[in-house]
């Protein structure tokens, strides 16, 4: 069955820090491939996606991320976090077979002024 | 534009008594899905329809739990004799269709069950 891992589950920064979560997923065949955001209070949100092509995905908020297809990995960055970035993060995944997504545990980032 | 919206936002209720969560997807979106997210098992795919037929009811629980979908728009989740285990927050999504050009998925507020 296809999972998704989500290997930090508490992450604190300063602004202007750099981040990196880190999202691994289990499945051999093609996938489609997420980052959603939950802000305090706020409903899920989806930051970027990647489906083929160029593995360097851009989103909102001046977050990307990259698609390992070797290490079956979809790590999420963003060069400078700002207080604004204080939220939950969600890996997810989709095989192209089936049209459910498939959630990582979830990182929550607190980010320090 | 509208979003997804999801009734009621909270819904206390007590053990054995059946409830009904309901969704209104976005306008034009042909694909629904229902979730749950609890503090245990994270976020969970239960439902998904496309138009009014569900072609994917794996992530179901138990027989208690059933959805249906009607016009192609607006879902009911129906759980019957809850239990303290349904507790958690129900969040429903929906997308434009099924293609991966059209797959991503808009997440409503969630209702929020709580079985005492």
């Amino acid at each position: 069955a296809q999972s998704v891992s989500q290997h930090n589950h508490h992450v604190i920064l300063s602004e202007a820090a750099s981040l990196e979560l880190g999202c691994n997923y289990s499945y051999g065949g093609t996938v489609n491939l997420f980052w959603y955001v939950q802000y305090p209070g706020q409903h899920l949100q989806l930051l970027l996606k990647y489906f083929s092509g160029d593995p360097l995905v851009k989103g909102i908020k001046g977050f990307e991320a990259e698609f390992i297809k070797s290490k079956f990995s979809f790590n999420l960055r963003k060069p400078s976090v700002q207080w604004s970035d204080t939220a939950e993060y969600f890996c997810a995944a989709m095989d192209t077979g089936r049209r459910a997504l498939t959630f990582g545990s979830g990182t929550r980032l607190q980010v320090q002024p | 534009g509208a979003g997804v919206s999801q009734s009621p936002s909270n819904k206390v209720t007590e053990k054995g008594k059946d409830v009904e969560l309901r969704c209104d997807p976005i306008s034009g979106h042909t694909a629904l899905y229902w979730y749950r997210q609890s503090l245990g098992q994270g976020l969970e795919f239960l439902i998904y329809f496309q138009g009014n037929s569900a072609p994917d009811k794996s992530g179901l629980p138990s027989d208690r739990f059933s959805a249906e979908r009607t016009g192609g728009s607006v879902s009911t989740l129906t759980i019957q004799r809850t239990q303290q285990e349904d507790s958690a927050v129900y969040l429903c999504a929906s997308s434009k269709g099924a293609t991966p050009a059209y797959n991503e998925q808009f997440f409503g507020p969630g209702t929020r069950l709580t079985v005492l």
